[in-house]
């Protein structure tokens, strides 16, 4: 079955120090993977997936299939980046997302 | 252009009352999804309707829990009666397509109390 493991509850660093945000996954076949941010008071919004090997606002995520991971990675963390990241990827069907149980980051001065 | 809205934002009702949530997607967009998060857990998938018709229900926790969308616009969840383990946030999103593909975007969510 499909799953999505978040292991960290909460992570806590200062600004400027390196994130990663763990996520590991279950999913038969080759999945496609997201992950997704809620800032304070604002909507579930996408930050990014993996098909698009893109940098939104200096994060990066590399899919391993060998260790079924999809880490969120920044060089350096700014206050601004606090917030809560859902990693998730699509239901066998695709027609609706599979979530871990989400990490709050926070980044303090 | 506008984005998914929910009504309301927040729901505070006793145990065994009645509450409908409310979703308008994005205009156009034949895809809409409910979700939901109990405090503590991850987000869950509820359903998703293709216009006006139930594609997946498989989510829906029992049959407290009513979805419609009459004319593929806006959709609404019935929870009836309450129980206190419906308490949490419950997120709407739509896509063009299968969101997979196109991508979802989600409401503000309704924060649902049960007491």
């Amino acid at each position: 079955a499909q799953r999505v493991t978040q292991p960290e509850k909460l992570l806590s660093v200062f600004k400027g120090a390196p994130v990663e945000l763990k996520c590991n996954y279950s999913y038969s076949g080759s999945p496609e993977l997201f992950w997704y941010v809620q800032y304070s008071r604002q909507r579930l919004q996408l930050l990014l997936r993996h098909i698009s090997r893109e940098s939104i606002k200096g994060f990066t995520a590399d899919l391993n299939k060998g260790e079924t991971s999809f880490h969120l990675k920044k060089p350096f963390a700014q206050e601004e980046d606090s917030a809560m990241y859902y990693c998730a990827l699509p239901n066998q069907a695709g027609t609706a997302l599979i979530f871990g149980k989400g990490t709050t980051l926070s980044v303090s001065s | 252009e506008a984005g998914v809205t929910q009504f309301p934002s927040h729901s505070v009702i006793e145990k065994g009352q009645t509450v409908t949530l409310r979703c308008d997607p994005i205009s156009g967009h034949d895809n809409l999804y409910w979700y939901r998060r109990v405090m503590g857990k991850e987000i869950k998938f509820l359903l998703h309707f293709v216009k006006e018709s139930k594609q997946d229900e498989s989510g829906m926790p029992n049959n407290r829990f009513l979805a419609e969308r009459t004319g593929g616009t806006y959709s609404t969840l019935k929870v009836q009666p309450a129980e206190l383990e419906d308490s949490g946030v419950y997120f709407c999103a739509s896509s063009q397509g299968l969101g997979s593909n196109y991508g979802y975007t989600f409401g503000s969510g309704t924060r649902l109390t049960v007491v």
